[in-house]
């Protein structure tokens, strides 16, 4: 369970804040992604980074800000959060290749207010 | 990009009876098709997965059939359990991405 693990587990703020979700892997993976799970429970994939790099962007506000400082690790920031931004955010690793399995984190709880 | 659909979006099923969830894709290019397990408040698990170079695959009470050349896949849950009940999601890998079916929930009556 510790394999992929994401802080903080849930964030309760106010409408026009800023904050910042992270994302830790130990599994050595070189891909990691940023999904998100709304209330119907539609998984939709936001970013992908394969060795720090940028690889995937879906048609995501740019109010969301992917950070990978290390193979390690994938951050999302949010700025100026709204109400539609509630939801489950999951962060996923995979190791290279196309073929491969995805594991998912525990997922944030983002509620705004 | 690639469209997944997925069939039923609810399943109720008699404990011990078959559970039987369909996709479909659309990119002939896909060649990786995952199935999912979320249960309540967790995160998606890998239950079964299919390569584009086999049709069909077993893991104890689950199964997996892909047919290619209509680009669909099926999940097949044999001897449902009450801890079967969970949502289920198809996905359709390619080219480093994932993309997901709308889940089904599935729920076993005992």
């Amino acid at each position: 369970d510790t394999a992929v693990s994401q802080t903080p587990k849930y964030l309760v703020t106010q409408m026009g804040n800023d904050k910042s979700i992270k994302c830790e892997q130990n599994l050595g993976h070189d891909t990691m992604y940023w999904y998100k799970q709304d209330s119907k429970k539609f998984l939709k994939i936001m970013f992908s980074y394969n060795n720090k790099e940028l690889i995937i962007n879906e048609t995501v506000p740019n109010r969301f800000s992917p950070k990978s400082p290390d193979k390690a690790h994938l951050n999302l920031h949010i700025n100026s959060l709204e109400l539609g931004d509630s939801a489950v955010y999951f962060c996923a690793t995979q190791k290279t290749g196309t073929e491969e399995t995805q594991y998912f984190g525990p997922g944030t709880r983002l509620l705004v207010l | 990009g690639e469209n997944v659909e997925q069939h039923p979006s609810t399943l109720s099923v008699q404990e011990g009876d078959s559970a039987v969830i369909k996709c479909t894709y659309s990119d002939s290019a896909s060649n990786y098709f995952p199935w999912y397990k979320q249960e309540l408040g967790k995160r998606p698990q890998l239950i079964i997965d299919i390569r584009s170079n086999v049709g069909e695959k077993k893991d104890q009470r689950i199964a997996v059939t892909l047919n290619k050349t209509a680009k669909h896949f099926s999940l097949h849950i044999t001897e449902t359990q009450p801890e079967d009940s969970a949502v289920y999601f198809c996905a359709v890998g390619n080219d480093y991405k994932l993309s997901f079916g709308a889940g089904t929930t599935v729920t076993v009556r005992a």
